[in-house]
């Protein structure tokens, strides 16, 4: 069946630009997670919904980061006046739901801030 | 804090030769365990993972790992590496955040294979 995808897979966006980016996941996922990985780095997470229920954003680095998922399936990440150092690329993932479910991953998202 | 630590940064192995990238990490409790594989361009792919139960987990494409509490490490090993075993590997303990679901990452093992 098909997996997660994400829109766009490439971003540039000049600094100060709002960007949003879209997420996927595989039907029937209760849990959606986004992480942000950095160059040469591991994945890094930044929130978690449980159907449309936010319940974890405590790795937004700032109030820029905003994150929703208002109908339990499709997640939009939304960076608001976009940095250098938010250049990263975005990865988001769905599960079935427990901290043992596998998590299965989308091809991300590259933002390039310039 | 937890953390996951990855010592290696980068391996070189010969086709054909045996393969262990190491992963040591700090959790309180019994941690959740994953290894995923990242190829260029495309996502994170889960090889395996270890809850409970034998601490010698069988994965996908031939990798296993095996889960010793007291070096506090989940090392995954290959018998015979193939060229398309190229990757960058992560490893990964589960059960973190406030909903208990996150994963916290290592900096990752970028393997090359020789012929």
């Amino acid at each position: 069946g098909a997996g997660v995808s994400q829109s766009p897979r490439y971003k540039v966006a000049k600094r100060g630009q709002d960007v949003a980016l879209r997420c996927d996941p595989i039907s029937g996922h209760v849990s959606l997670f986004w992480y942000q990985q950095a160059l040469g780095q591991g994945p890094e997470f930044l929130t978690y919904f449980q159907n449309e229920a936010q319940l974890d954003k405590s790795g937004l680095p700032s109030d820029r980061f905003f994150a929703e998922r208002p109908e339990g399936s499709v997640s939009t990440l939304k960076i608001q006046r976009t940095q250098q150092e938010d250049s990263a690329v975005y990865l988001c993932a769905s599960s079935l739901g427990g901290a043992t479910d596998t998590q299965y991953f989308g091809p991300g998202t590259r933002l390039t801030v310039l | 804090a937890q953390s996951v630590t990855q010592p290696d940064i980068h391996i070189t192995v010969s086709e054909g030769a045996s393969l262990e990238l190491r992963c040591n990490y700090s959790y309180g409790a019994t941690p959740y365990l994953f290894w995923y594989v990242q190829s260029p361009g495309q996502g994170l792919q889960l090889l395996l993972k270890y809850f409970s139960g034998d601490t010698l987990v069988q994965g996908i494409k031939g990798f296993e790992a095996e889960f010793k509490r007291s070096q506090s490490s989940f090392n995954l090993r290959k018998p015979s590496v193939h060229w398309s075993d190229a990757a960058e590997y992560f490893c990964a303990v589960g059960g973190i955040g406030q909903a208990g679901t996150a994963l916290i990452f290592g900096k990752g093992t970028t393997l090359s294979v020789s012929s």
